[in-house]
């Protein structure tokens, strides 16, 4: 049948801790990945990219992980705070253009 | 900078009428995008041009939609006529080749 609306995985996190969101990407030629956040509202912002040539890039509170072996993109967020609770995209770039994953809500609780 | 600009940000119109959608990109950024983001079909690519040329708009939805980019620091995305179905957000989005894309703020349609 068909879906109502797409159904964001969510995560849910305790203050304080550390999040990790995950991404799947489709396309073994993608040579650069970033991540965005989403806040309600709001357009896609920004967060940390990584080309294809590295498997670690480290920012403010966030690091991306890149294992291109299996296509997966990971996210990690330290010390979460109230403040990061949003929906995160992780975006391919396979020729010119970008694709982007369905997102993931991350919910911090108190 | 101000970034990617987009107007207006919220437009509420009748089924029928001509919606015009507008977006400044950043200075010197010479990629620019036009997506779609609903609940059913997430963040869509519609069309996207460099240097002014549009390059790929397999992604429009149908004839009623349409872009132009007539220079460098202004594009428009067009429906007419709208209808329900396509109230959704619009978000602009530019670049510099080869680099990280930059939203606009979207711009929210309605059509009733």
């Amino acid at each position: 049948g068909e879906s109502v609306g797409l159904h964001l995985p969510t995560l849910s996190v305790q203050e304080g801790d550390n999040s990790i969101i995950n991404c799947a990407y489709s396309n073994s030629a993608s040579d650069y990945f970033i991540w965005y956040k989403q806040e309600s509202g709001k357009g896609p912002q920004f967060i940390i990219d990584i080309r294809s040539n590295m498997d670690k890039r480290q920012g403010q509170r966030v690091t991306v992980l890149l294992n291109k072996t299996v296509k997966h993109l990971s996210l990690q967020i330290a010390a979460t705070q109230p403040g990061d609770s949003a929906v995160y995209f992780c975006a391919e770039r396979p020729d010119q253009n970008f694709v982007f994953g369905p997102g993931t809500r991350l919910s911090v609780l108190p | 900078d101000a970034g990617v600009i987009q107007s207006p940000r919220h437009e509420v119109t009748e089924m029928g009428q001509e919606v015009t959608l507008r977006c400044k990109p950043i200075s010197g950024h010479n990629s620019l995008f036009w997506y779609r983001q609903t609940m059913m079909r997430g963040l869509e690519l519609l069309i996207y041009f460099n240097n002014n040329v549009p390059i790929d708009d397999s992604g429009m939805p149908e004839d009623r939609f349409s872009a132009k980019m007539p220079n460098a620091s202004f594009s428009t995305l067009k429906i007419q006529p709208s209808e329900p179905r396509d109230s959704a957000v619009y978000f602009c989005a530019d670049a510099t080749s080869g680099n990280t894309i930059y939203f606009g703020e979207g711009s929210w349609l309605t059509v009733v």
